[in-house]
């Protein structure tokens, strides 16, 4: 079946150092991929998301990239701050009913922690 | 726009009794999703609804849980004799039908001792 699977953590930096988070997935078909992010205290929320192959995601300074070839997504960000600490998942959408988008596929998570 | 909010946001049961948490989508969302996550891992999808109709069920959902949308609007998960293993956060999302985001509530964290 499809699944995702990212680095463990934690990852730990310090304020405006390069971050890479990889994710590679397993699927059938041609899956949307996203990156959720889910802060201290709060509920999931999406950070950014790809549609289709070759496609960029990008929100608040974080990118990745739908590599078919490579199967991969990692996240990146060019310089971190001490507010994007959390917790990030990658995720896959899986076939639902009829052929549309379902459920969602998520990877176990890595923590980020930037210290200042 | 409210977001989506489950109820109750904790729930502390003893083992064999039976639980039920309550998610209220965002109104115009015609999908809902129920989720488990445990300490460390991701998501895990139970089940989904399209307005009224449960499409899908995941094989994490026993027979010892049940989902309901009976309007279409707000859903309930029932846990029946619940195990020290039903441990977990219960998450509900929502999206309309076609679209890709999915929004999350905040959760519903269920301890049984």
């Amino acid at each position: 079946g499809n699944s995702v699977t990212q680095m463990e953590g934690p990852v730990t930096l310090s304020e405006e150092a390069f971050l890479t988070i990889n994710c590679t997935y397993t699927a059938t078909g041609y899956p949307s991929l996203f990156w959720y992010v889910q802060y201290p205290g709060e509920g999931l929320q999406l950070l950014l998301k790809a549609t289709k192959a070759d496609d960029k995601g990008s929100n608040k300074g974080f990118e990745a990239t739908y590599r078919k070839e490579t199967t991969s997504f990692h996240l990146e960000k060019g310089s971190v701050q001490v507010s994007d600490s959390a917790v990030y998942f990658c995720a896959l959408s899986d076939q639902g009913y009829g052929g549309s988008q379902g459920n969602l596929i998520f990877g176990k998570g890595t923590k980020l922690s930037v210290k200042p | 726009d409210t977001g989506v909010s489950q109820d109750p946001r904790h729930k502390i049961t003893k083992r064999g009794q039976n639980v039920t948490f309550r998610c209220d989508p965002i109104s115009e969302h015609n999908r809902l999703y129920w989720y488990r996550q445990t300490l460390g891992q991701g998501p895990e999808f139970l089940t989904y609804f399209q307005n009224e109709a449960q499409l899908e069920k995941s094989r994490l959902l026993s027979d010892r849980f049940s989902a309901e949308r009976p309007k279409g609007s707000f859903s309930t998960l029932e846990i029946q004799r619940t195990e020290q293993g039903d441990s977990a956060m219960y998450l509900c999302a929502s999206n309309l039908a076609g679209f890709y985001e999915q929004y999350f509530g905040p959760g519903t964290r269920l301890t049984v001792t």
